[in-house]
C-alpha cells in the first residue's frame, strides 16, 4: 500500500470549476510537496507545506497534519491547468500515483 | 533560470545491453535524487545523493543498477544489464540541501526496453 494515496484518479472539469484534489498520507511527515507534470514528462514543483495554507495566483493548498491529509484547489478552473497532480512527502521522497486532472473549454 | 539539465531524452535499447542515463543539476543543489517513474504511477525514489555520498538508496536494483556522483556535481545513472521491465521515464531531481527542500526537476529521460 502506498504511504501516499490520491483522490480521485482522473478528474474532468469543465472550464472556470472550482477544483479540489485530495492527498492522504500514512505516515508522520514534516513538509508536503505538491507537483504539476505536463504531459511531456516535465515536473513543476507547486508547493510545499508543512502547516496552514498557501496561496499562488488560482492555486491553493491546504494541509492538516493531526488529519494526515491535504487538498490541492484550482480556482476559475481553464484548460491550460490540463496535467497530472502529484503529491510526495518531502521528508521521505515517497510520491502518490497523481490525479489527471482535464479541463474542457 | 537555472535548470536540471539530462540526457538522452529518450533511449531505445535492447534487453541485455547497458545503458547510461547522465544528470547536471542546478549548480550549488548539493542533494540530487535519481527516480525511475512508470506509466501512471508516482515517482519512485532510486538513489539520493548529498554531494558525492549517497544518502539513500534502498529502492536501488543493486544488481544491474548503479549511479555515480564523484565530484558532487553531475551524475551517471547506469543499467546492465537493462530488462523489460525497466522501460520507465528516469528523473532527475536536485534540491539546495536536502529533503525539506523544494526539488527542482530535469525534463527526463524516457526508456523503452525492447
Amino acid at each position: 500500500k502506498n504511504e501516499v494515496e490520491q483522490s480521485p484518479q482522473n478528474l474532468t472539469a469543465q472550464e472556470g470549476e472550482f477544483i479540489t484534489i485530495n492527498c492522504s498520507y500514512s505516515v508522520g511527515i514534516s513538509a508536503l510537496h505538491w507537483l504539476q507534470q505536463h504531459p511531456g514528462g516535465g515536473i513543476v514543483s507547486l508547493f510545499m507545506l508543512s502547516s496552514g495554507k498557501k496561496k499562488h495566483g488560482r492555486l491553493i493548498a491546504t494541509i492538516n497534519i493531526q488529519e494526515k491529509h491535504s487538498s490541492l484547489h484550482i480556482t476559475a478552473s481553464h484548460p491550460r491547468d490540463s496535467a497530472v497532480y502529484i503529491c510526495a512527502n518531502a521528508g521521505k521522497s515517497t510520491f502518490g500515483d497523481g490525479t489527471t486532472l482535464t479541463v474542457k473549454p | 533560470e537555472a535548470e536540471v539539465a539530462q540526457s538522452p531524452r529518450y533511449k531505445i535499447t535492447e534487453k541485455s545491453q547497458a545503458v547510461a542515463f547522465w544528470c547536471d543539476p542546478i549548480s550549488g543543489h548539493a542533494t540530487l535524487y535519481w527516480y525511475r517513474q512508470i506509466l501512471g504511477q508516482g515517482p519512485e525514489l532510486l538513489v539520493q545523493f548529498q554531494d558525492e555520498s549517497v544518502v539513500d538508496d534502498s529502492q536501488l536494483p543493486k544488481d544491474r543498477f548503479s549511479a555515480e556522483r564523484l565530484k558532487g556535481v553531475d551524475s551517471t545513472l547506469k543499467i546492465q544489464p537493462a530488462e523489460l521491465g525497466d522501460s520507465a521515464m528516469y528523473l532527475c531531481a536536485s534540491s539546495f540541501r536536502g529533503l525539506q527542500e523544494t526539488q527542482y526537476f530535469g525534463p527526463g529521460t524516457r526508456l523503452l526496453v525492447l
